[in-house]
C-alpha cells in the first residue's frame, strides 16, 4: 500500500505568518491528493482536491502544490481559525489512506 | 440533502463483533460512481481509512484491517453496514461513514460519527 506522510506533525506560528505543511507519498500519485482541515470536535472539512484545487467556500489563503510524490499546504496568512488538525489523503484508487496529521497553533 | 447518520453500540467488549450502521439519505449507492466508506479516528490520533463500497457492488479494505472488517449495504434500506469482528481496546476510536472524495467516487459528505468504547 501507499504511505502518506506528513510534516511537521506540530507547528505553532504567528497570525499573518506563512505556513507549509508538506506530505509525501511513498510511491508517486500523480496530482490525486486531498487536503483536509478538521477543528477540535468537527468533522474533517475537505479544502484542497487534485493536489491544488480549491473547493468552494475555502478562503483564498490555502494553496496546495505538488505532483508525484511530493505536495504541500500552504496559508498565505494564518489566522487565529485556521487552528486546527489538517491531513493529506491520497485520493485516486483505495485504499485511500490518510497522513498521520499535522497540528497547527497559534504562537 | 445528503445526510449520513452512523448508528450501533457505544461500548463493547474486547473479544465482540461490532457492527456499525450508516443510514443515508439523498442519495442512491446504485447511482453511477456512488460511493460509503468508514473511517475512524481513536481520540487524539489521526484518521484512518477503513473500507469502501461502491456504486457497482466493489468492496475495498483497509490492508491491515482487512481480516477483521465486512462492508455490506442494504440499498432499500439506504444503509451500509460495517462489521469489525475480534474488538480490542485499541479500536476505540469514533466511527465516521462518508462519501470521501476520490477520483473513483463522486461526492464530499461526512456524518457526525460515532464514539465506540471498547471495554470489559
Amino acid at each position: 500500500d501507499i504511505q502518506m506522510t506528513q510534516s511537521p506533525s506540530s507547528l505553532s506560528a504567528s497570525v499573518g505568518d506563512r505556513v507549509t505543511i508538506t506530505c509525501r507519498a511513498s510511491q508517486g500519485i500523480s496530482n490525486y491528493l486531498a487536503w483536509y482541515q478538521q477543528k477540535p470536535g468537527k468533522i474533517p472539512k475537505l479544502l484542497i482536491y487534485a493536489a491544488s484545487t480549491l473547493q468552494s467556500g475555502v478562503p483564498s489563503r490555502f494553496s496546495g502544490s505538488g505532483s508525484g510524490t511530493d505536495f504541500t499546504l500552504t496559508i498565505s496568512s494564518l489566522q487565529p481559525e485556521d487552528v486546527a488538525t489538517y491531513y493529506c489523503q491520497k485520493s485516486n484508487s483505495a485504499p485511500l489512506t490518510f497522513g498521520q496529521g499535522t497540528r497547527l497553533e497559534i504562537k | 440533502q445528503v445526510t449520513l447518520r452512523e448508528s450501533g453500540p457505544a461500548l463493547v467488549k474486547p473479544g465482540q463483533t461490532l457492527t456499525l450502521t450508516c443510514t443515508f439519505s439523498g442519495f442512491s449507492l446504485s447511482t453511477d460512481k456512488v460511493c460509503v466508506s468508514w473511517i475512524r479516528q481513536p481520540p487524539g490520533k489521526a484518521l484512518e481509512w477503513l473500507a469502501r463500497i461502491d456504486w457497482d457492488g466493489d468492496k475495498h479494505y483497509s490492508t491491515s484491517l482487512k481480516t477483521r472488517l465486512t462492508i455490506s449495504t442494504d440499498t432499500s434500506k439506504n444503509q451500509a453496514v460495517l462489521t469489525v469482528t475480534n474488538m480490542d481496546p485499541m479500536d476505540t476510536a469514533t466511527y465516521y461513514c462518508a462519501r470521501v472524495y476520490s477520483t473513483e467516487c463522486h461526492g464530499n459528505y461526512w456524518g457526525q460519527g460515532t464514539l465506540v468504547t471498547v471495554s470489559s
